[in-house]
Formats: C-alpha cells, sequence, structure tokens
C-alpha cells in the first residue's frame, strides 16, 4: 500500500528558532500533499494544500509567512514552522492525495509532535 | 462550511461486544466518508473509504455505512477486541479536502 513518512517524528525547539518538517511519500508521486494540525483531544484541523511546482493553498487563519510550505518534488513536501512560539507545540501530520485510477484517496504520515519551549 | 460530529466522545465496552459508532455531517455535497483509526500519539490509518455514490463498505469485522441523505456514517464493529482500543475518527471529502470529526475514543475491556 501507499507510504508515507515524516521526519522528525518529535522535535522540541527553543522559542523564536524555526523548525522544518518533511513528508514524504514513499512507494508513489502525489502531486497534492496537505498539512493538518491536531490538538490534544481535537480533530484534525486542515492547514494547506501543498501542490508541487506552484504556491501552497492555505485555509483561512493559517499565517502563510509562518508556516512555509514547499513542494519542490513529487515525492516531498516540507512544512518549515518560523519564529517558532508555544502556541504553536502540536501535532502536525501530512498527507499525500493519489491520483490515477480510483478511488483518490489520502494516505497519511505518522505525524510530528512539535514542543516549543 | 461542512460540520462532522461524532458523539460520544468515548465508549468503554467489554470484550466480544459489537458495537456502533456514529458520525453525523452537515453537508450532504461530499465525493465521499472515510474512517480512520489513531492510536494514541500516532498518525492515521485508513480503515475504510465509502464513495458517495455506494451505502457502505466491509473490511473484516468492520462494516461501515453512508446515508446522505441524512447526513450519517455509521461504523460497526464486530466482537470487539482489545486490540481495538483506539481513537476512530470519521472524515467527509470534498474536492480532495477532508473534514474530520473529533474522534470517539474506544476502550475495549478484557
Amino acid at each position: 500500500g501507499a507510504v508515507v513518512s515524516q521526519h522528525p517524528s518529535w522535535v522540541i525547539c527553543k522559542s523564536g528558532t524555526s523548525v522544518k518538517i518533511e513528508c514524504r511519500s514513499l512507494d508513489f508521486q502525489a502531486t497534492t500533499m496537505f498539512w493538518y494540525r491536531q490538538f490534544p483531544k481535537q480533530s484534525l484541523m486542515l492547514m494547506a494544500t501543498s501542490n508541487e511546482g506552484s504556491k501552497a493553498t492555505y485555509e483561512q487563519g493559517v499565517e502563510k509567512d509562518k508556516f512555509l510550505i514547499n513542494h519542490a518534488s513529487l515525492t516531498l513536501s516540507t512544512l518549515t514552522v518560523t519564529s517558532a512560539h508555544p502556541e504553536d507545540s502540536s501535532f502536525y501530520i501530512c498527507s499525500a492525495l493519489t491520483s490515477g485510477g480510483a478511488p483518490s484517496e489520502q494516505y497519511f504520515g505518522p505525524g510530528t509532535r512539535l514542543t516549543v519551549t | 462550511k461542512q460540520e462532522v460530529t461524532q458523539i460520544p466522545a468515548a465508549l468503554s465496552v467489554p470484550e466480544g461486544e459489537n458495537l456502533v459508532l456514529n458520525c453525523s455531517f452537515t453537508d450532504s455535497a461530499i465525493y465521499n466518508l472515510q474512517w480512520f483509526r489513531q492510536d494514541p500519539g500516532k498518525g492515521l490509518t485508513s480503515l475504510l473509504l465509502i464513495q458517495s455514490s455506494q451505502r457502505e463498505q466491509t473490511s473484516g469485522r468492520l462494516n461501515a455505512s453512508l446515508d446522505k441523505s441524512s447526513g450519517r456514517s455509521t461504523l460497526y464493529i464486530a466482537a470487539s477486541q482489545p486490540g481495538d482500543s483506539a481513537t476512530y475518527l470519521c472524515a467527509t471529502g470534498a474536492n480532495s479536502k477532508l473534514t474530520f470529526g473529533k474522534g470517539i475514543t474506544l476502550s475495549v475491556r478484557p
């Protein structure tokens, strides 16, 4: 089946620093990837849609200058949290959309736990 | 704006019991509905995907149904096992985007 990896699985950083999270589709090409954020006991909230070779589309309320997304290849999207603050501490999950055939389906990575101190 | 609701937030059952998890959504204009499993601190595992033209999908002890007209989906788990303990999330899909419920945390007691 389709496999999506994320790196790192967890990271602790100091307030004011930047953190980069990678999302890779290991055995398929994904022109579209999604980034979600999940707070404890809350649902996943879509942050942005990442399209290979073009600018990401951000959901309402998500600061594009704070959460930088780059989708430079068909198998890799990165999320950089710039000038991180404690309120950015969360579980970040990416997904990759399969294409071709039916049905199109999102496959999810294992998530990255970010803690900002 | 689509809203997905899962009630109750938590459920505890004895091993061997058959159970139903409910999911409701406000906008019936969906392409599909998915059920996921999430273990603590982990990512999502897709369990079942129902296309909008379908009414149900089955995989092993799991059966998911979809009633678009009433905005409801159910996940039926037969003969529950302690290993089924996890959080189950449903999500509706439209325009390739998923809208998630908060999930139901299931505990199956040995």
